[in-house]
């Protein structure tokens, strides 16, 4: 079946501007979670959904990082006023049944790149 | 807190040579222990995972064991292919599943 899915892979923008990141998740999975990754590092939180609600987003680096997931599959991460340390491949993942120790599918990322 | 810990690399390694790549944890509870790979141009895949203390995780020949007194976790393989050749995340979850808490990853390059 269809993985995880993100839109757009590359994106290149100026600092200042505003970007919206998109995900589709695994059908059927309840959670959602957003990542970032940046050069030689692994994977850091950022939110997690459960259904249509941010049950965690204690990694959310400041006031310019915004999730969204109305209908409770497709999310939307967005970033106003970016800013050139923004820069990194945003990962988003879904997993069927958290918490606990639920396997977690990782779509292919978005390179964000902040001129 | 929670946080892994992995060998840093790269690490190069001729075809049919033994691979062991170090994890450690600190977390909170009782975590479930996971390795992702990640191929070149590729997303991370799951490669195996533990749940529990003393369990083994095991696919593709890689194999893990769940070492809680020594808060470890392991990646061995026997005898590694050039196809191995990736980045290997180490990550934690804990039981609230939340978030995972990965490792800095480390890179691998199996030479024919």
């Amino acid at each position: 079946g269809a993985g995880v899915s993100q839109t757009p892979s590359n994106k290149v923008t100026e600092k200042g501007k505003y970007v919206e990141l998109r995900c589709d998740p695994i059908s059927g999975h309840t959670a959602l979670y957003w990542y970032r990754q940046s050069l030689g590092q692994g994977p850091e939180f950022l939110i997690y959904f459960q259904g249509t609600g941010a049950a965690d987003d204690s990694g959310l680096p400041n006031d310019r990082f915004f999730a969204v997931r109305p209908e409770g599959s497709v999310s939307t991460l967005k970033i106003q006023r970016t800013e050139r340390g923004d820069s990194a491949v945003y990962l988003c993942a879904s997993s069927l049944n958290p918490p606990g120790p639920d396997t977690q599918y990782f779509g292919p990322g978005t390179r964000l790149t902040v001129l | 807190g929670n946080s892994v810990t992995q060998m840093e690399g790269p690490v190069t390694l001729s075809e049919e040579a033994f691979l062991t790549i170090n994890c450690t944890y600190t977390a909170t509870g009782y975590p479930s222990l996971f390795w992702y790979v990640q191929y070149p141009g590729e997303g991370l895949q799951l490669l195996l995972k533990a749940t529990k203390a003393d369990d083994k995780g095991s696919n593709k020949g890689f194999e893990a064991t769940y070492r809680k007194e020594t808060t470890s976790f392991h990646l061995e393989k026997g005898s590694v292919q050039v196809s191995d050749s990736a980045v290997y995340f180490c990550a934690l979850s804990t039981n609230t599943g939340n978030q995972f808490y990965f490792g800095t990853g480390t890179s691998l390059t199996v030479i024919p």
